[in-house]
C-alpha cells in the first residue's frame, strides 16, 4: 500500500519558538495533501488541504500566518507552527492523495508539546 | 452536505465473537465511503474503499463493510474479533471542492480476552 512518512514522531519546544513537520509520499506523487489536528478522543479537525505548487486552502478559524504549509513537491509538503504557545500542544497528521484516487494515505502523525 | 454518522462511541466484543461498528452517510449522488483503523498515538490506517460494485467490500486484516443503498449504512463487520483489533475505527466520505474527507466521531472497538 502507500506509504506516508512524517518527521519528527514527536517533538517539545518551549514556547514562542517554531517548528517544523514534514510529511513525504514514499511511493507515489501526492497531488494533495491534507494536515490535520487531533485532540485527545476526538476526531480529526481538517486544517488545511494543499496542492503541488499552489497556496494552501486553510479551513475556517485555522490561522493561516500561524500554521505555514508548504508543498514544494509531489512528494513533500510541510507545517510550520510559527511562535507557538501551549494551546498549540497537539497531535498532528498529515495524509496524501494521489490524483486518481480518492481514499488518503496518512502519515503516523506528529506529537507537539509546547512548554 | 456529505456527512457519517457514527452513533456508537464504543463497541465491545469479545475475542472470537463477531464485531460490527455502525456508520451511516448522507451524500448527494454515489457515495464513495471509506473505513480507517487508527491506533494509539498512530495515524490512520486506510482498511477499505467502496467506490461501486459488489456491496460487499473486503479490506485489509479480515474487514469487509456491507454497502446498504436503502439503509445508507455502510457497517464495518469481522467473523471473529481479535484483540488486536482493538482501536478508533473511522467512516469517512469525500466532500467540499477539494474531496476532503469528512470523518465521523469515531468509534473505539474494545476487544476482550
Amino acid at each position: 500500500g502507500a506509504v506516508v512518512s512524517q518527521h519528527p514522531s514527536w517533538v517539545i519546544c518551549k514556547s514562542g519558538t517554531s517548528v517544523k513537520i514534514e510529511c513525504r509520499s514514499l511511493d507515489f506523487q501526492a497531488t494533495t495533501m491534507f494536515w490535520y489536528r487531533q485532540f485527545p478522543k476526538q476526531s480529526l479537525m481538517l486544517m488545511a488541504t494543499s496542492n503541488e505548487g499552489s497556496k494552501a486552502t486553510y479551513e475556517q478559524g485555522v490561522e493561516k500566518d500561524k500554521f505555514l504549509i508548504n508543498h514544494a513537491s509531489l512528494t513533500l509538503s510541510t507545517l510550520t507552527v510559527t511562535s507557538a504557545h501551549p494551546e498549540d500542544s497537539s497531535f498532528y497528521i498529515c495524509s496524501a492523495r494521489a490524483y486518481y484516487l480518492y481514499e488518503q494515505y496518512f502519515g503516523p502523525g506528529t506529537r507537539l508539546t509546547v512548554t | 452536505a456529505q456527512s457519517v454518522a457514527q452513533p456508537e462511541d464504543q463497541v465491545n466484543v469479545a475475542e472470537g465473537n463477531p464485531l460490527t461498528v455502525k456508520c451511516t452517510y448522507s451524500v448527494s449522488g454515489n457515495p464513495y465511503l471509506f473505513w480507517y483503523v487508527q491506533y494509539p498515538n498512530r495515524g490512520l490506517q486506510f482498511l477499505l474503499k467502496y467506490i461501486t460494485g459488489d456491496n460487499l467490500v473486503k479490506g485489509s486484516y479480515g474487514f469487509e463493510a456491507e454497502f446498504n443503498k436503502s439503509q445508507t449504512s455502510f457497517h464495518l463487520k469481522k467473523p471473529s474479533a481479535l484483540v488486536s483489533d482493538s482501536a478508533l475505527y473511522f467512516c469517512a466520505v469525500p466532500g467540499g471542492a477539494t474531496n476532503k474527507l469528512i470523518f465521523g466521531t469515531g468509534t473505539l472497538l474494545a476487544v476482550q480476552p
